[in-house]
């Protein structure tokens, strides 16, 4: 069966630091990929998405990640973190077949001033 | 553009009790699903929509409905409440013109606490 695996539940860096947050995925052919971001009492905003081409993919607020076929990941990166970017992560798979999407249990990032 | 707009936005309901969801998609966006969120298991998927029609389910019970009407709104209604439905439920839009590969649009949830 499809999966999404975030492997860190939280995450603390410290303002400036660099981020990587992991995420593998389960899945028979190659599936599009997502990472949104979801702050207290919000919905998700979408960061970045993959579908083909480029499997280094930039999105906003300085997020990009990387499409690795060989190790079925999609990690998310930033070089210098934010306070801003305090939030809970998630990392989801949109199967081509279907209608359906699924997500990851997500990642919660909190960021030391 | 307006965003995705869910009602109501809290909501407290007692055991047993039924509740309904509205959801509205950006406009000219055709596809609406359904997620429930809870701390333990994040986002689990209800069901997708797009002109009036199911097209995907998630593993829910049957007393988790919904359904989407011709101006693209939709509607989840959850019956016989359970304590374990207390979620966020979060909607999301897209125009779905190809399957699983358009970027969804969320809503801010509707918080379902039962008591």
């Amino acid at each position: 069966a499809q999966s999404v695996t975030q492997p860190d539940i939280h995450i603390t860096v410290s303002e400036g630091a660099s981020l990587e947050l992991r995420c593998n995925y389960s899945y028979g052919a190659t599936p599009y990929l997502f990472w949104y971001v979801q702050s207290p009492g919000q919905g998700l905003q979408l960061l970045l998405k993959y579908f083909s081409g480029d499997t280094l993919v930039q999105g906003i607020k300085g997020f990009e990640a990387e499409f690795k076929r060989s190790q079925s990941s999609f990690n998310l990166r930033k070089p210098s973190v934010h306070w801003s970017d305090a939030a809970e992560y998630f990392c989801a798979v949109g199967e081509p077949s279907t209608y359906k999407y699924i997500f990851g249990t997500g990642t919660r990032l909190k960021v030391l001033a | 553009k307006a965003g995705v707009t869910q009602t109501p936005r809290y909501l407290i309901k007692t055991r047993g009790q039924q509740v309904t969801l509205s959801c509205s998609p950006i406009s000219g966006h055709r596809s609406v699903s359904w997620y429930q969120q809870t701390p333990g298991q994040g986002l689990q998927f209800l069901f997708e929509y797009f002109s009036e029609t199911q097209r995907n389910k998630g593993n829910f019970p049957g007393r988790f409905s919904g359904r989407q009407f011709s101006n693209s709104r939709s509607e989840m209604n959850v019956s016989t409440l359970e304590l374990g439905d207390s979620a966020l439920y979060l909607c999301a839009s897209s125009l779905a013109s190809s399957g699983g590969g358009e970027t969804q649009y969320f809503g801010p949830g509707t918080r379902l606490l039962v008591l």
